[in-house]
């Protein structure tokens, strides 16, 4: 069974321009997470939803980044314009429903803003 | 103050050593908590949930003392695969099941 999808793996990008992360869920799943892990920050959550409703998007740094989550099986993070300090990796995460159930993590896009 | 603290590491041991680690959090409305592990440049992963009650998964014990607000993850008889960093995570249901992680501690065992 397939799991947590996202793509890019890798994203090395200009400054100014515009970043889209994808993120397919696993199926059947309802809440999805995005988070980014820097070194100095460690992971953080940047916004979740349940069923395609964003529920917290507290963590968003900043109104350059904005996400979506046209479907119950896919959401879309991105960043416009983007910025040095945006580069981290990108994490999805999703899950059987929000609260106990565990998060099953996608491998990550690995973002670089030159 | 962070709402998870961990020890820092990194902890290097020998192969077969015991090792643990601590994780504090402020939160007292935390209702659940994970350990996770994650190799490097990979994404994390849940190795095990802690219980109230303490819990044993093979050679990994992990143990919540909600009084002390603190957590922690015995690994008996390391092997060299136990080379990672280990996240401390507690879910926060009055956040609607927010999932908070700890810096993570790295740790590296040696033959």
């Amino acid at each position: 069974d397939a799991g947590v999808i996202q793509s890019p793996r890798h994203e090395v990008t200009e400054m100014g321009q515009e970043v889209t992360l994808r993120c397919k869920l696993i199926s059947g799943h309802n809440s999805l997470f995005w988070y980014r892990q820097t070194m100095m920050r460690g992971l953080e959550l940047l916004i979740y939803f349940n069923n395609n409703v964003p529920i917290d998007d507290s963590g968003m740094p900043e109104d350059r980044f904005s996400a979506k989550m046209p479907n119950a099986s896919f959401s879309t993070l991105k960043i416009q314009p983007s910025e040095p300090r945006d580069s981290a990796v990108y994490f999805c995460a999703s899950s059987l429903t929000q609260g106990r159930e565990t998060q099953y993590f996608g491998p990550g896009t690995r973002l670089l803003v030159l | 103050r962070k709402e998870v603290e961990q020890d820092p590491g990194p902890f290097n041991v020998p192969e077969g050593a015991t090792v643990a680690f601590n994780c504090t959090y402020s939160n007292s409305a935390s209702q659940s908590f994970f350990w996770y592990r994650q190799d490097c440049r990979k994404e994390p992963k849940l190795l095990m949930s802690v219980y109230s009650s303490g819990n044993e998964d093979g050679r990994f014990t992990a143990q919540l003392n909600r009084a002390s607000q603190y957590i922690s993850l015995l690994i008996r008889d390391s092997k060299l695969s136990d080379s990672a960093t280990y996240l401390c995570v507690v879910n926060l249901y009055n956040q609607g099941g927010k999932l908070i992680f700890g810096q993570g501690t790295e740790l590296s065992v040696k033959p």
